[in-house]
């Protein structure tokens, strides 16, 4: 069974709108969730994660993500969209010590 | 703090041909996990060591793919014989555990194989 799920393969949004990037999880006990951002040309970098605690948590360049264990999901979040967000953003998950990684979704942020 | 440092950047081989790849983590962590990451796809796991021990490497093709951490420190990935389906870049990352740590990659290997 796949443990993440990235629905979108693509996501358009217009600048200064929000935007909402999706994911769905599946995995035996307390998950540790997180969103990973991949810019053209250079490495992937870590943006947030939850661990426990509050299921709102905030990450770099303003974006943040919400933890919803009924619905198993940890949709990225940002209020308002830059040019610059456009990228390719991954979820992942660690299940039983081992990281599990979404397909992907590519941002794109139009002028 | 230094970050995780790959080498080389770029490989270009032929088919048939053994390929090395190396990576150095983060000081101090003890977690490191090779990935391939082919155009257009999430990252693969291929084997993440704890310290100098394995993990897993359920999805390493051991026929002719290979990876040590003999002093828990840095560590090698190596390809042989390489297939054309091997072109791809190879991530290093390296975390402090394998809990709720978040990872930290480096920059990639862009393998070609032709």
């Amino acid at each position: 069974a796949q443990s993440v799920a990235q629905p979108e393969d693509q996501v358009n949004v217009a600048e200064g709108n929000p935007l909402t990037v999706k994911c769905t999880y599946s995995v035996s006990g307390n998950p540790y969730l997180f969103w990973y951002v991949q810019y053209p040309n250079r490495g992937l970098q870590f943006l947030l994660k939850y661990i426990t605690g509050d299921n709102l948590v905030k990450g770099s360049y303003g974006f943040e993500a919400e933890f919803n264990k009924s619905q198993t999901s940890f949709h990225l979040k940002k209020p308002s969209a830059l040019v610059s967000d456009s990228a390719l953003y991954f979820c992942a998950v660690r299940d039983s010590g081992l990281p599990h990684w979404g397909a992907g979704t590519k941002l794109i942020i139009k002028p | 703090e230094a970050g995780v440092a790959q080498s080389p950047r770029y490989k270009i081989i032929e088919k048939r041909q053994s390929v090395a790849f190396w990576c150095n983590p983060i000081s101090g962590h003890a977690t490191l996990y090779w990935y391939q990451q082919i155009l257009g796809q999430g990252p693969k796991l291929l084997i993440q060591f704890q310290n100098n021990g394995v993990v897993d490497d359920s999805q390493l093709p051991k026929d002719r793919f290979s990876a040590e951490r003999l002093k828990g420190v840095d560590s090698t990935l190596k390809i042989q014989p390489a297939k054309l389906e091997d072109s791809a870049v190879y991530l290093c990352a390296s975390s402090s555990s394998s809990g709720g740590n978040e990872q930290f990659f480096g920059p990639g290997t862009r393998l070609t194989v032709l």
